[in-house]
C-alpha cells in the first residue's frame, strides 16, 4: 500500500518560496511506472495540477504553463521523497497543497493535503 | 492548457442518475484514454473514482460510470445516494501536460 507524507510550513509571506516535501512509502520515486505529481486546490480554481517528474531511464520535468517559471519539482533518491518549490509567492498562491502518485493520469494515493496561506 | 470544461453544479434525488460532462479537445479529452474522475469532500483528499476513461478502482461502487465521445468524456452516478453529496473533477492527459476540469458541485436532493 502506497502511502505519501506531506512536509512543509503552512504560511508563507509575498515574494517568498514556498517549500514542500512528500515523503514516499510502498513505492519508489525511481519507478518506471509512476510520476509524482503537485495539484492544489482553492475555491477559486479548483484542483490544478502543477507538475511532476518520473524516472524512464534518465529524469522528466513536466510543469503547467501557468507556473512554469517559477515551480521547481525534485526528486530525493536518497530518501526515497520529492519536492516542491514555488518561487515569488502571492496571496494568490493561497491553497491546499496535494502530491500524489501518478500512474497514467490515475491518480489513486493522496497526501493528506497541507493548506499553505501566502500573507505578511 | 485550458481547464476542461464542467458543468458548475447539478442536483438529483436519491435513487435517480445524473451526468456530470467534461468537455475538452483533440489535443486532450479527445486525443487520449487517458480521462480520471476524481470525488472531492471537503477537508479529504480527493479520491479516485474513474480512470483510463471507464475503468473502475476496485472499492468504487459500479454506480459509477464513465464514457468517452469525441472530446466529450462523462461520468454518470447511478442510483443517487445522499453520500455522493461531493465536487467531482474530470482531468486528462494532455501530452507533457495533465489538465483538470473546473469541477462540478453534485447536490442530492
Amino acid at each position: 500500500q502506497v502511502q505519501l507524507q506531506q512536509s512543509g510550513p503552512g504560511l508563507v509571506k509575498p515574494s517568498q518560496t514556498l517549500s514542500l516535501t512528500c515523503a514516499i512509502s510502498g513505492d519508489s520515486v525511481t519507478s518506471n511506472l509512476a510520476a509524482w505529481s503537485w495539484i492544489r486546490q482553492s475555491p477559486s480554481r479548483g484542483l490544478e495540477w502543477l507538475g511532476r517528474t518520473y524516472y524512464r531511464s534518465k529524469w522528466y520535468y513536466d510543469y503547467a504553463i501557468s507556473v512554469k517559471s517559477r515551480i521547481t519539482i525534485n526528486p530525493d533518491t536518497s530518501k526515497n521523497q520529492f519536492s516542491l518549490q514555488l518561487n515569488s509567492v502571492t496571496p494568490e498562491d493561497t491553497a491546499v497543497y496535494y502530491c500524489a502518485r501518478d500512474l497514467s493520469t490515475a491518480m489513486g494515493d493522496w497526501g493528506q493535503g497541507t493548506l499553505v496561506t501566502v500573507s505578511s | 492548457q485550458s481547464a476542461l470544461t464542467q458543468p458548475r453544479s447539478v442536483s438529483g434525488s436519491p435513487g435517480q442518475s445524473v451526468t456530470i460532462s467534461c468537455t475538452g479537445t483533440s489535443s486532450d479529452v479527445g486525443g487520449y484514454n487517458y480521462v480520471s474522475w476524481y470525488q472531492h469532500r471537503p477537508g479529504k483528499a480527493p479520491k479516485l473514482i474513474i480512470y483510463g476513461v471507464s475503468q473502475r478502482p476496485s472499492g468504487v461502487p459500479d454506480r459509477f460510470s464513465g464514457s468517452k465521445s469525441g472530446s466529450t468524456a462523462s461520468l454518470t452516478i447511478s442510483g443517487l445516494q445522499a453520500e455522493d453529496e461531493a465536487d467531482y473533477y474530470c482531468c486528462s492527459y494532455a501530452g507533457s501536460f495533465v489538465v483538470f476540469g473546473g469541477g462540478t458541485k453534485l447536490t442530492v436532493l
